[in-house]
């Protein structure tokens, strides 16, 4: 099993705060994908990065694959009540995209 | 509505009965990925098809789960003799063909087993 491991868990912040959260692994993977999952939804792709050291912006999400493909980060500036949800890091090997547990971000208004 | 659609979207079924799942792939989409999420796990990957076969099954249990998609027709992740541990949410991805970086999803199927 590949694992993916998110930190941090849970995060709780003040709108307009920025935050980093990281999907780490030991294993290389040939694309990284990161979704955004609500409440009784399925997750919402965001970005796929598929070269090591890839850096995608996407508005004020910045994603990072690292330079081994063995992790990447997600940060957000400015973070505003609707970034609220649960971030998936997901790894793709050969057939199967392997997911991490999870980034539960609320952002208090 | 293009994306990904499952059906039904809740699930009430007792102990010892089947579920049937169903999942109609995003258009022109003929690869489907099924997973299960628990509470406070992250998505566990099942099964793997594409139009009449299966590519990779190396999630799925080993008894009472089973899974199609037949050439017409949506996907189908079958739960034979449900137990209370069945209980999750199940969502289909689809992506446009093998080794895709990328995987759309449905708004998954929540099955509770009374």
């Amino acid at each position: 099993t590949q694992l993916l491991e998110q930190s941090p868990q849970f995060l709780s912040i003040q709108e307009g705060e920025n935050l980093t959260v990281y999907c780490n692994s030991s294993s290389v993977f040939s694309s990284l994908q990161w979704y955004r999952q609500e409440p009784g939804e399925g997750p919402v792709l965001l970005v796929t990065v598929v070269t090591g050291g890839e850096v995608k912006k996407l508005k004020r999400l910045t994603f990072q694959f690292g330079d081994a493909r063995k992790d990447s980060s997600l940060h957000i500036t400015a973070a505003q009540p609707g970034d609220t949800g649960l971030y998936l890091c997901a790894g793709r090997s050969g057939n199967q995209f392997y997911f991490g547990t999870g980034t539960s971000l609320t952002v208090i208004p | 509505n293009a994306g990904v659609m499952q059906n039904p979207r809740h699930l009430v079924r007792r102990r010892g009965q089947e579920a049937r799942l169903r999942c109609s792939p995003m258009k022109g989409h003929s690869h489907v990925y099924w997973y299960r999420q628990l509470p406070e796990e992250g998505l566990k990957f099942m099964v793997y098809l594409q139009k009449e076969n299966i590519i990779d099954e190396s999630g799925m249990p080993k008894e009472r789960f089973s899974a199609e998609f037949p050439k017409e027709g949506p996907s189908i992740l079958r739960i034979q003799q449900v137990v209370r541990g069945d209980s999750a949410a199940y969502f289909c991805a689809s992506s446009n063909r093998q080794g895709a970086y990328e995987q759309y999803f449905g708004p998954g199927t929540r099955l509770t087993v009374t």
